[in-house]
C-alpha cells in the first residue's frame, strides 16, 4: 500500500515569491494534517482537515498561508509571499478516522529554503 | 497547555549498548495519549507506539521497550542491544483527548533526541 506522497521534496525560492506544496494521503484516510518542522525542533501542527473541512487552523498564519483539500482527498498548502523565516520542512500526515488518538502516517516532507 | 520535554538533545552509543531516551510531559487532562516516533535521515516520521493514560503497563516490542510512569509524568524509551540502523531522531509526543476543548486535537511533539549508534 502506498504511503503519504508529497511533492516536491525540495524547493528553493527567493523571498516574496509564492510556493505551493502538494500532499496525497493514504487511500481511505479521511483526516489530513500539515505540520511545519523547523531545524532541530519537533513538528508543529499548521492545519487539520476532516474530509474537506478545515477543523483546526488556529496555528496557520493566515496572512500568508492558505490550504485547501478539495474533494477531501489530496491537499495543497500555499505560502504567498514567502519570508526567510518560512524555511523549514513541511510535513503532511494522514490518519483513519477523526482525532489525533489515531496513528498518523507521515510523508517524507518538503524541505523549503527561502533565500 | 500541554508540553513535552526531551532533555537529551543528542546521544551517542556504541553498537550493542543499551540506551534510554527520556520523555517528560505536562498536561492538565486526565485522559491523554503518548506517542513515540522515529525520524531517520530520510525525513519520514515512523510511528513506534501509542499509549493511553489509563494503561501504565510497560510494553516490549523486540529490542524496544517503553516505561510509562504517571507519578513522574514520564514515558521513557529503551533500545536494547542498539544497532546502527537505530540511528535517527526520536520524538515523544502528547495528545489530549478530543473532549478537552480548543486545540484538543493537537499532537504536541518534543524537540527530539538525536541518537547516533557507532559501529
Amino acid at each position: 500500500e502506498a504511503g503519504v506522497v508529497q511533492s516536491p521534496r525540495y524547493k528553493i525560492i527567493e523571498k516574496k515569491q509564492p510556493v505551493a506544496f502538494w500532499c496525497n494521503p493514504i487511500s481511505g484516510h479521511n483526516t489530513l494534517y500539515w505540520y511545519r518542522q523547523n531545524l532541530g525542533q519537533g513538528p508543529e501542527l499548521l492545519i487539520r482537515y476532516e474530509n474537506e473541512e478545515a477543523v483546526d487552523d488556529s496555528q496557520l498564519p493566515k496572512d500568508r498561508f492558505s490550504a485547501e483539500r478539495l474533494k477531501g482527498v489530496d491537499s495543497t498548502l500555499k505560502i504567498q509571499p514567502a519570508e526567510l523565516g518560512d524555511s523549514a520542512v513541511y510535513l503532511c500526515a494522514s490518519s483513519l478516522g477523526f482525532g489525533t488518538v489515531n496513528e498518523q502516517f507521515f510523508g517524507p516532507g518538503t524541505r523549503l529554503t527561502v533565500l | 497547555a500541554q508540553k513535552v520535554t526531551q532533555a537529551q538533545t543528542e546521544i551517542s552509543v556504541v553498537e550493542k549498548e543499551d540506551v534510554t531516551l527520556d520523555c517528560v510531559y505536562e498536561t492538565r487532562d486526565t485522559t491523554y495519549y503518548l506517542f513515540w516516533y522515529k525520524q531517520p535521515p530520510s525525513g519520514e516520521l515512523v510511528f513506534l507506539i501509542r499509549r493511553n493514560s489509563f494503561d501504565e503497563q510497560n510494553e516490549i516490542s523486540g529490542r524496544y521497550s517503553w516505561n510509562f510512569q504517571k507519578s513522574t509524568s514520564s514515558f521513557n524509551f529503551t533500545i536494547t542491544a542498539s544497532q546502527v540502523v537505530d540511528s535517527a531522531v526520536y520524538f515523544c509526543a502528547l495528545s489530549e483527548t478530543p473532549y478537552s476543548g480548543a486545540g484538543s486535537y493537537q499532537l504536541t511533539f518534543g524537540k527530539g533526541t538525536k541518537l547516533s549508534v557507532i559501529p
